[in-house]
């Protein structure tokens, strides 16, 4: 059962243009979402998050909106630029608390292709 | 800034033998760490959570006598595949949140590419 799905596996998008990457939830408890960024053989590194409080987060070149109500949220990065070529996973934990042993569930990402 | 190390990053072993994964949190303390595994194409997979000082928490369909996890201070928690087979070749990595930082994000190591021959 994928409780966090991306449904387009890759996407390609010209350099300074939008790039728009979509995920979509089924856990209506999920209340903390992530964008992580992932290069091969790599680890996968923090971009940016949003807490269910809130519909927009914006950092940057990068900007994550939050439709709780479609249990959808999306990246959005622009200018998109040749290094942001990399697989992007966006990852959804449920229960605010300080105690950090809260798990991630990651979708099956998207890989994204900036066109030079 | 916190950065999460983990050793080896690449391992060829034969079937039947055992490997040890380590994962380090370099300049934080985690109380809680997380193993996951990830197959070609496919999504980071939760295998285990790590806590410090006692038993890991396992996921559903995941053996905890296959793979063992020892958490043994703040800073080091430790994978083990125990007699390892073709079908445990993947891609592991271990992540850490600061200890008592609720929902900041998780640092994850470079990952560890497990190849059982």
């Amino acid at each position: 059962d994928q409780q966090v799905k991306q449904n387009s596996p890759s996407l390609s998008v010209q350099e300074g243009r939008i790039s728009i990457l979509n995920c979509d939830y089924t856990n209506s408890m999920f209340d903390y979402f992530l964008w992580y960024k992932k290069y091969p053989a790599e680890g996968p590194t923090f971009l940016i998050s949003i807490s269910s409080i809130k519909d927009k987060n914006e950092d940057g070149r990068f900007t994550v909106f939050l439709n709780k109500s479609a249990k959808h949220l999306s990246l959005h990065i622009v200018p998109s630029q040749p290094g942001d070529s990399a697989v992007y996973f966006c990852a959804a934990s449920e229960g605010q608390s300080n105690f950090g042993n809260e798990k991630l569930t990651f979708g099956t990402g998207t890989r994204l292709t900036i066109i030079p | 800034g916190a950065v999460v190390s983990q050793h080896p990053s690449r391992v060829i072993c034969k079937s039947g033998t055992s490997v040890k994964i380590e994962c380090r949190s370099l300049d934080f303390q985690a109380t809680t760490m997380f193993w996951y595994r990830q197959f070609p194409k496919q999504s980071l997979m939760l295998m285990a959570t790590s806590n410090e000082g006692s038993k890991a928490t396992y996921e559903q369909g995941v053996e905890k006598d296959k793979f063992l996890i020892n958490h043994a201070s703040l800073t080091l928690s430790t994978l083990t595949v125990t007699s390892a087979h073709p079908e445990d070749s993947s891609f592991y990595i271990c992540s850490a949140r600061l200890r008592g930082a609720g929902n900041s994000p998780l640092h994850f190591g470079n990952g560890t590419r497990l190849t059982v021959t």
